[in-house]
């Protein structure tokens, strides 16, 4: 079946300091993969998303490549501000007729100031 | 406009009762989805309605567990016997349409089992 493995956190940066937040996949088929957060007492939101090999999803200064080859879709920040601390999962959609989601654990991040 | 709501946000109770969580999708949306979060982890699917009908619950774990969309709007997920280990939160999403479109998730429904 479909697994998402992401990286265990907390993940603790300062303020601008570059984000990388790991996320590999095993799926059958030809996925979608995204990248979903979650804010403190929020629920959970859409970030960014990829649906083919090679695409890669950006918002908000967050960027993600889906790399069929390493079966991962990494994220990453080049400079982070303390309004990103939040938890983030990956996330992937196999192509089957529901297109239910299937998460990875979730990695907390904390910037400080 | 209005997104996804789900009642009550947070639902304690005691081991052995009955509980049902109630779900509100965004307006015209035909597909609801429900998954549970546990404290640490990412959600997990239940249960996924096309319209009004169940089109896939394998992830309902036992059947204590049952989900209902009578009129394909609101759904109600609804747990018998409730367990310890059934404590988590309980996100409910709905997505318009067939195809590839985006779920959006509600807040969450926070059950306790005491």
């Amino acid at each position: 079946g479909n697994s998402v493995t992401q990286m265990e956190g907390p993940v603790t940066l300062s303020e601008e300091a570059f984000l990388t937040i790991n996320c590999t996949y095993t799926a059958t088929g030809y996925p979608s993969l995204f990248w979903y957060v979650q804010y403190p007492g929020e629920g959970l939101q859409l970030l960014l998303k990829a649906t083919k090999a090679d695409d890669k999803g950006s918002n908000k200064g967050f960027e993600a490549t889906y790399r069929k080859e390493t079966t991962s879709f990494h994220l990453e920040k080049g400079s982070v501000q303390v309004s990103d601390s939040a938890v983030y999962f990956c996330a992937l959609r196999g192509d089957n007729a529901g297109n239910m989601l299937t998460f990875g654990g979730g990695t907390r991040l904390m910037v400080k100031p | 406009g209005a997104g996804v709501s789900q009642t009550p946000s947070n639902k304690v109770t005691e081991k052995g009762k009955y509980v049902e969580l109630r779900c509100d999708p965004i307006s015209g949306h035909t597909a609801l989805y429900w998954y549970r979060q546990s404290l640490g982890q990412g959600p997990e699917f239940l249960i996924y309605f096309q319209g009004t009908g169940a089109a896939d619950d394998s992830g309902l774990p036992n059947d204590r567990f049952f989900a209902v969309r009578p009129e394909g709007s609101v759904s109600t997920l609804k747990i018998q016997r409730t367990e310890r280990g059934d404590s988590a939160v309980y996100l409910c999403a709905s997505r318009a349409g067939a195809g590839n479109n985006e779920q959006f998730f509600g807040p969450g429904t926070r059950l306790t089992v005491l």
